[in-house]
């Protein structure tokens, strides 16, 4: 089973706050991804990680930003939290092979 | 990129074989060909890749013919819990930038 954590689960908040979701996996993997996915919709890449210090914006447009300071630690953040932010947001990890996702967090704008 | 067209949703019985075949006419030399499988509310789990010809492992085949412009996913004696989304990807190994899940098979399997 892959060592990937994703908390909160589910995230209910009103506009304007900002929020940080936070990813955590323990493979050791160098590559980190989140995706944005709504609904019965596509995954989207958002953000991406070769390694520490190294963050890239994936294919789709998003007002969030990552970090990543240690191997297994890649938080996602909004400023200031809007409804069209609303969505499943996955986060994943990879060595040279398959990713491996965690469970992802349901975040509500309100 | 590499994109990839695959049908949007398949149905079949509980025991039956299920062949996803996705089409990715302009697929590189260096391309993998990955499957994952993503049930409501989850996120994608690995299936199987595979380069040319073809791979097994203990749920799945992939076959790949010589030309590499497509690919099928072969799900042996489905059941009830292979209810899912099917997505192909084509990717160089190990690439994070070149990611492209698109909108997948939604497979249903009927009793």
């Amino acid at each position: 089973e892959a060592d990937i954590y994703q908390t909160p689960r589910y995230l209910v908040i009103g506009t304007g706050k900002k929020i940080t979701l936070e990813c955590s996996q323990t493979m050791g993997h160098d590559k980190m991804y989140w995706y944005q996915q709504d609904p019965g919709m596509e995954l989207h890449l958002i953000h991406y990680s070769y390694g520490v210090n190294s963050t890239e914006k994936g294919d789709l447009s998003s007002e969030s930003t990552v970090s990543r300071i240690r191997t297994e630690h890649f938080p996602l953040t909004l400023e200031s939290a809007r409804p069209s932010h609303t969505s499943q947001y996955l986060c994943a990890s990879s060595d040279i092979g398959e990713q491996f996702f965690g469970p992802g967090t349901r975040l509500t704008v309100l | 990129l590499a994109k990839t067209t695959q049908p949007i949703s398949m149905d079949s019985y509980e025991g039956q074989e299920v062949n996803i075949t996705c089409s990715h006419n302009n697929i590189a030399t260096n391309d993998y060909i990955t499957w994952y499988q993503q049930f409501p509310s989850q996120g994608p789990r690995f299936i199987i890749q595979g380069y040319k010809t073809k791979v097994t492992n203990e749920v799945a085949s992939l076959f790949i013919p010589a030309d590499r412009k497509s690919s099928t996913l072969s799900l042996p004696r489905v059941s009830l819990s292979d209810t899912a989304v099917y997505y192909c990807l084509v990717a160089v190994a190990g690439s994070a930038s070149k990611i492209i899940f698109g909108s997948g098979t939604r497979l249903s399997i009927r009793p």
